[in-house]
């Protein structure tokens, strides 16, 4: 495998159920992110990670919850999600924020979630 | 705060016709200007970017120039492709160190008739 890659592709979701989005990187990154996708909308960056340590949460409801057990994965926990949740859920990494940019970001092919 | 703006789609156009994607960011500072691309069931790809005021990005025969006197990073390629059909995305991002703030604009649909 190459680059960013994300599973599972399509999801679909009741309100009460608990799933797990999986992205992997094989780029030797050590920064990754969580994007929401949704039409008409800029993309929404959810989470950065650095290191494995969260340093960014852009105001994101605690129904989502991010892991990132070490710099090539990076989880997103869902559960009791809402209709309007729905979109594409893109990650994304890149090299190491602790040397100023310019960040170039590659991104994963992403999760369409739909929640029922 | 930190934005971008680009031409809302869609975009139709003749196969070998010239493109222009409007693009202009408001920002503090001196922040660096990308576009992105994202094809049909795919996750965004940087297509360009440029680093300071006047470079200009190319590749794939797509250019953009960073203008600071307009905050203006306008996409252009002079003959588009059947192939060209994606949503373009501009976007910048700050040289702050310790986060990243990479912004997005909404996107634009281009497709590409035959």
């Amino acid at each position: 495998e190459t680059g960013v890659t994300q599973t599972p592709r399509h999801l679909v979701m009741g309100m009460t159920n608990k799933k797990s989005l999986k992205c992997e990187q094989h780029l030797g990154h050590n920064a990754m992110y969580w994007y929401k996708q949704s039409a008409k909308k800029p993309l929404e960056l959810m989470f950065v990670y650095s290191l494995e340590e969260r340093v960014e949460n852009n105001s994101v409801p605690s129904r989502f919850s991010p892991e990132c057990p070490n710099s090539s994965h990076l989880f997103l926990h869902l559960h009791t999600l809402q209709p309007e949740d729905s979109a594409l859920y893109l990650c994304a990494s890149s090299q190491d924020l602790v040397v100023a940019g310019p960040y170039e970001q590659y991104f994963g092919p992403g999760t369409r979630l739909t929640v029922t | 705060g930190d934005s971008v703006t680009q031409m809302e789609g869609p975009v139709t156009l003749s196969e070998e016709a010239f493109l222009t994607i409007n693009c202009t960011y408001t920002a503090t500072g001196y922040p660096s200007l990308f576009w992105y691309v994202q094809y049909p069931g795919e996750g965004l790809q940087l297509l360009l970017k440029a680093t300071k005021a006047d470079d200009k990005g190319s590749n794939k025969g797509f250019e953009a120039t960073y203008r600071k006197e307009t905050t203006s990073f306008h996409l252009e390629k002079g003959s588009v492709q059947v192939s060209d059909s994606a949503v373009y995305f501009c976007a910048l991002s700050g040289t702050q160190t310790g986060a990243n703030n990479l912004f997005f604009g909404t996107g634009t649909r281009l497709t590409v008739i035959p």
